[in-house]
């Protein structure tokens, strides 16, 4: 079975510029959340999304927006990048809401420039 | 405020030998403790997780030890081998119960280097 899958695997932005990560999850899984993680620390949590809601919220300024489809899958946005948005972010699977058991898949790293 | 605080932070051990990492957190509302193993440009692998009704849980050579009472957890690998070379995270997240969703705190990873 496949496991979480994320696109691009590497991204070179611009200051200021836009980015959207996408994310699908394990099958049969309906929970996606995601994740940052910065070079030498652990993830940070971002969003997760539960039926197409986001269901928890991280400290993460509004430049970061996500959503859910109805497929699942999810796309992570960040607008007006800045050089400290340079991070793996990282998507994680999970059956449902309130079940803690988290997948990740190999993420998506990203350098601004 | 970090809530999951890891040590140490970097750990080498001869092969055959054990690992120790330990964990320490604050919220008490926790009752979820899994254990990451993460890979140089991979993502981080669900390795062993326990919850607080149980005081140890082993799975291969891996096993959690866990102290309610002091707030504190910690994995041990056994026979430790190169291959077990990576970063390790442990994490704590608020049940399901509570509708606390599946947020992970995390703590600042454990750089272990098995030598020959």
């Amino acid at each position: 079975d496949a496991g979480v899958t994320q696109s691009p695997t590497h991204l070179i932005k611009t200051r200021g510029q836009h980015v959207t990560l996408r994310c699908s999850p394990i099958s049969g899984h309906k929970s996606v959340s995601w994740y940052q993680q910065v070079l030498g620390q652990g993830p940070q949590f971002i969003f997760q999304y539960y039926e197409k809601e986001e269901r928890g919220r991280g400290n993460f300024p509004d430049r970061f927006s996500a959503r859910q489809f109805p497929n699942y899958s999810s796309e992570l946005n960040v607008n007006a990048l800045l050089l400290g948005d340079s991070a793996l972010y990282l998507c994680a699977s999970s059956f449902g809401q309130g079940f803690h058991e988290q997948y990740f898949g190999p993420g998506t790293r990203l350098t601004v420039t | 405020q970090q809530q999951v605080k890891q040590s140490p932070q970097s750990l080498i051990v001869q092969k055959g030998g054990i690992s120790i990492i330990n964990c320490a957190y604050e919220n008490t509302a926790f009752d979820y403790f899994p254990w990451y193993q993460q890979f140089p440009g991979k993502g981080p692998a669900l390795l062993i997780a326990i919850r607080p009704d149980v005081s140890e849980k082993k799975e291969g050579r891996f096993t959690i030890s866990f102290n309610k009472s002091a707030k504190q957890f910690s994995l041990h690998i056994m026979d430790s081998q190169p291959g077990d070379s990576a970063t390790y995270f442990c994490a704590a997240s608020i049940g399901r119960l509570t509708g606390g969703g599946n947020k992970l705190t995390f703590g600042t990873g454990t750089q272990l280097k098995v030598e020959l």
